[in-house]
């Protein structure tokens, strides 16, 4: 049974870093084809692919973002972790972590989720 | 912005049948598979069709997923007030090398 589940802060001030951190089980990030990706959505509005990165450690970005965004993967503590500069309120949302193959493309299991406000 | 367009909201009866549609490119859609996702009040986003028209394990068939040159189609059928949601569409941009998800649609049930 594969899940996954995102933490960090619920708060940042504008212009701080933000670190996110997804734990996951039930599948091994060494596993050929294997990937984690990163969807945040702002309140009320659409979901936002950000970044993802596989197995063979291949990153992608959102090219709108890809200034702020480092993905990172640390395969010995199931964990896979996303960081993004200078945040502003624009980037308030939930975040959520997702895993998918390359095979198909496709988000299959998702994270419950992470609010994240951006204020002063 | 999206670049992959979705109607913002489609209704029915229960026991009547829905379609969305999801519109895009020959960079996008054209060449590459479709996903669809439901994303039910307050809850994260669940897979309901993958690979274009493939359903994972659990899925009722009253989802089905279809694809044709650069747009994609979910259609529900049997709708049930469960259904109310948000559903979008997804797939891999091969111009950005990046994914994309629809502007997202809501469906009411009547």
């Amino acid at each position: 049974q594969i899940t996954l589940k995102e933490s960090g802060p619920t708060l940042v001030k504008p212009t701080q870093t933000l670190t996110l951190t997804c734990t996951f089980s039930g599948f091994s990030l060494s596993t050929s084809g294997v990937g984690v990706g990163w969807i945040r959505q702002p309140p009320g509005k659409a979901l936002e692919w950000l970044a993802l990165i596989y197995w063979d450690d291949d990153k992608r970005y959102s090219p709108s973002l890809k200034s702020r965004l480092t993905i990172t993967k640390d395969t010995s503590k199931n964990q896979v972790v996303l960081t993004m500069t200078n945040m502003d309120p624009v980037d308030t949302a939930t975040y959520y972590c997702a895993h998918t193959l390359i095979a198909d493309d496709a988000f299959d299991i998702w994270g419950q989720g992470t609010m994240v406000t951006v204020s002063s | 912005q999206s670049v992959l367009t979705q109607p913002p909201s489609v209704s029915a009866a229960p026991g009547q049948k829905v379609t969305i549609s999801c519109s895009g490119s020959s960079s996008n859609i054209g060449n590459n598979y479709v996903s669809w996702y439901q994303q039910l009040p307050g809850t994260a986003p669940k897979l309901l069709i993958y690979e274009n028209n493939k359903r994972p394990s659990g899925i009722p068939d009253r989802f089905s997923g279809s694809k044709s040159g650069t747009s994609a189609t979910l259609g529900i059928t049997g709708l049930q007030t469960g259904d109310e949601a948000d559903y979008y569409c997804g797939t891999w941009e091969s111009s950005l090398s990046a994914g994309v998800f629809g502007t997202g649609t809501k469906v009411t049930v009547l």
